[in-house]
């Protein structure tokens, strides 16, 4: 099964402070995308970064910057110098089967001033 | 358009109606996808297009839920003989070029349509 899954409902990170999501997947696909995907209150998605799996280089988007490990089907999300905007649910998604993106169930990220 | 647009942005039908969905992509975007999502869940697929050829409808709960997408530009969701469980946001995305074929690829949503079955 393609799956996606972020085990992490929910996550908390001081103002400033450095935090990490996780998202692990399966496929079979040697050849495939990787996305996190924010959605705040307004319930609009907003990709913050992608990664294509034939790349060994881990992408960065400013603050955002990914941990890719293909051999762990791993792909989590860290986000540096955290601000109160960046309080939002997180998704994880991946172009896991042909052209089909699938997203993980999501984690809800706190930012503490 | 300058982003996908859904319309309508909310919809309240009694069980048993019929709903029609909207989604007008980017223009010249190739692929469009069409989503349910439930609040505090993630994007549940349902099926895709490029350009008008219905490419996977794996995700349509049963029958009563159906997809087209005729001149290859705008969609419509049509779900028959509503029921309460599917009521939920129905997003759309659209993408330039199909996922695969393009470095850049990545899907734009719109707003959503909130749709509650009473």
């Amino acid at each position: 099964a393609q799956t996606v899954t972020q085990s992490q409902p929910e996550m908390s990170v001081q103002e400033a402070e450095t935090v990490t999501l996780s998202c692990t997947y399966d496929t079979s696909e040697s050849d495939y995308y990787l996305f996190w995907y924010k959605q705040p209150p307004s319930r609009q998605m907003i990709l913050v970064i992608r990664q294509e799996a034939y790349k060994q280089q881990n992408a960065t988007e400013n603050r955002f910057s990914v941990n890719f490990q293909k051999a762990a089907k791993s792909f989590s999300l860290k986000i540096s110098d955290s601000q109160l905007g960046d309080a939002a649910m997180y998704f994880c998604a991946g172009t896991l089967y042909g052209n089909k993106l699938v997203f993980g169930a999501g984690t809800i990220l706190r930012v503490k001033s | 358009g300058a982003g996908v647009s859904q319309s309508p942005r909310y919809k309240v039908t009694k069980r048993g109606q019929d709903v029609a969905l909207r989604c007008d992509p980017i223009s010249g975007h190739v692929s469009l996808y069409w989503y349910r999502q439930a609040l505090g869940q993630g994007p549940e697929f349902l099926t895709y297009f490029n350009y008008e050829a219905q490419q996977d409808k794996s995700g349509l709960p049963n029958d009563r839920f159906s997809a087209e997408r005729p001149e290859g530009s705008i969609s419509t969701l049509t779900i028959q003989r509503t029921e309460q469980r599917d009521s939920a946001m129905y997003r759309c995305a659209s993408s330039l070029s199909p996922f695969g074929t393009g470095r850049n690829t990545e899907a734009f949503f719109g707003q959503g349509t909130r749709l509650t079955v009473v």
